[in-house]
């Protein structure tokens, strides 16, 4: 069982370059989350979809930018990397509003040079 | 228990001990509580959660304890083992919300 798989695991960016962090789900869920850890704090909320073709701002959206492809995929794009985007990011998926909980990905760590 | 910033809480505890992690939750109109262990290098896995009209719920070897009065959940983790050594972090929503919200985390480390 995939569960959630996100590519690539690990990525550096000169300052402004852009790039998408990909992101599926193989468990019909029907909601995606983008999130991003920094040393030391939680997780924060940056993007999510409650359903295929829906997407909604979280907590900390700014320089950042989503698509929900289909059921299955969820990507983030960073259009103009900052070094305030250096950050592990991880996807989530639910069933229906975290019932159950969140089942993650392993993250992509991205540094910003 | 839970706290903003660089340095995570630390709890350690020796190998067949009981561990407690606390944490303190913001929204008093949170009604969805989960517990996450994080080891290093991974995603948050799912551990256990409660609704908030429960106050006590059983995992296997864990326990959450739901107290709304003083906003406060707990992990107990039963006959601590090496594999439970990780940060822990508690999350809230508001069912429905879609936007859950994470607890700063505590590093649990068992001292074999």
């Amino acid at each position: 069982n995939a569960g959630v798989t996100q590519t690539p695991k690990f990525q550096v960016l000169k300052t402004g370059q852009s790039m998408t962090l990909q992101c599926a789900q193989d468990m019909n869920h029907n909601s995606m989350y983008w999130y991003r850890q920094d040393p030391g704090m939680g997780l924060r909320l940056i993007y999510y979809s409650a359903s295929e073709g829906t997407t909604d701002k979280g907590e900390v959206p700014n320089g950042y930018n989503v698509s929900r492809l289909n059921k299955r995929e969820f990507s983030l794009r960073l259009e103009s990397a900052a070094p305030s985007q250096t950050s592990v990011y991880f996807c989530a998926s639910s069933i229906y509003h975290a019932q159950g909980g969140y089942t993650f990905g392993s993250g992509t760590r991205l540094t910003v040079v | 228990g839970e706290s903003v910033g660089l340095h995570l809480p630390t709890l350690s505890v020796q190998e067949g001990d009981n561990s407690i992690i606390n944490c303190a939750y913001s929204n008093s109109a949170s009604d969805y509580f989960i517990w996450y262990k994080q080891e290093s290098g991974k995603g948050p896995q799912f551990i256990i959660d409660i609704r908030s009209n429960m106050d006590k719920r059983q995992g296997q070897r864990v326990t959450v304890l739901l107290n709304k009065t003083v906003k406060h959940l707990s992990l107990q983790i039963a006959a601590t083992q090496p594999g439970d050594s990780a940060v822990y972090f508690c999350a809230e929503e508001k069912y429905n919300n879609n936007d859950m919200r994470f607890g700063a985390g505590t590093r649990l480390t068992v001292k074999p």
